[in-house]
C-alpha cells in the first residue's frame, strides 16, 4: 500500500557545499533551542544548542543562528560530507517554575548529500 | 561514558499482549523522557520525569500506556494491552535541569 506519513521538506545538497536548515518555532516563550541528527535507525543525536540570550553559536562545521523576532533557527553546515545524510530536527523548550524542562520538536528536514 | 541504554532494541508481539520498554538514563541526569517516534505522527512526547517523579503524562495516549521510574537509574514503560496501533520506535531520553536531552537508540516495537 502506499506508504503514507509525515512529508519532511528534504534538502539536496552537493558535497563540498555548505548547508541551511531552517526550522520555524511557535512559542515565543521558548528560551532553549537544540538542533538534532537522526540517521536511519538510530536515535536523535545532539548537534548544538542555543540560549535565548544569543543569536550566534558556532561548532565544529556547524553554525545555529536565533532569530526571536520571527521565531526562526537555521542550522549551516560548512564543506557539508556524505555523512551528513540524515534528517534534522530542530527543538524548543522553555524552564517551567520550579524546573520543567519540556522540549517540543518539529518535523524534521531530510538533508540529502550528492557526490 | 555509556549513553542512555534502551532494552530491547527490536520487540514483536502479538495484539493483546503486555509489552515492557526498559530504559538506563545517563548517570546524574535529572530529566528522563519518553518519546513515540511514527511516519504519521514524527516525534511525539509521551512522559516526562523529574528526579523520578513523572511531571507531564499528558502525551500518554491512553490508558493502556504506564510508565514508572523507581529509581534514579531505571524507568519503565508498559504496553498493556498492545495493538497493532502501537507499532512505533520508542525512545529514552534524559537531561540535565536546562540541558539537551540526549537519546538512546531506540526499541522498535512491532504488534502483529
Amino acid at each position: 500500500g502506499e506508504n503514507v506519513g509525515l512529508h519532511l521538506p528534504t534538502l539536496s545538497v552537493q558535497e563540498g557545499d555548505n548547508s541551511i536548515i531552517n526550522c520555524a518555532y511557535s512559542n515565543s516563550a521558548s528560551d532553549y533551542f537544540i538542533w538534532y541528527k537522526q540517521e536511519s535507525g538510530k536515535g536523535p543525536q545532539f548537534i548544538i544548542d542555543i540560549r535565548s540570550n544569543m543569536d550566534k553559536r558556532q561548532g565544529q562545521r556547524v553554525t545555529v543562528l536565533l532569530n526571536k523576532t520571527v521565531k526562526h533557527l537555521s542550522l549551516q553546515i560548512a564543506a557539508t560530507q556524505p555523512g551528513d545524510s540524515a534528517v534534522y530536527f530542530c527543538a524548543d523548550s522553555f524552564i517551567l517554575t520550579g524546573g520543567g524542562n519540556k522540549l517540543t520538536f518539529g518535523t524534521g528536514t531530510q538533508l540529502k548529500v550528492e557526490l | 561514558d555509556a549513553g542512555v541504554i534502551q532494552s530491547p532494541r527490536h520487540e514483536v508481539t502479538e495484539m493483546g499482549q503486555e509489552v515492557t520498554l526498559r530504559c538506563k538514563p545517563i548517570s546524574g541526569h535529572d530529566y528522563l523522557f519518553w518519546y513515540r517516534q511514527t511516519m504519521m505522527r514524527g516525534l511525539e512526547l509521551l512522559i516526562y520525569f523529574n528526579n523520578n517523579v513523572p511531571i507531564d503524562d499528558s502525551g500518554m495516549p491512553e490508558d493502556r500506556f504506564s510508565a514508572k521510574m523507581p529509581n534514579a537509574s531505571f524507568s519503565t514503560l508498559k504496553i498493556q494491552p498492545s495493538e497493532p496501533r502501537d507499532s512505533a520506535v520508542y525512545f529514552c531520553a534524559s537531561s540535565l535541569t536546562g540541558g539537551a536531552a540526549f537519546f538512546g537508540q531506540g526499541t522498535r516495537l512491532t504488534v502483529v
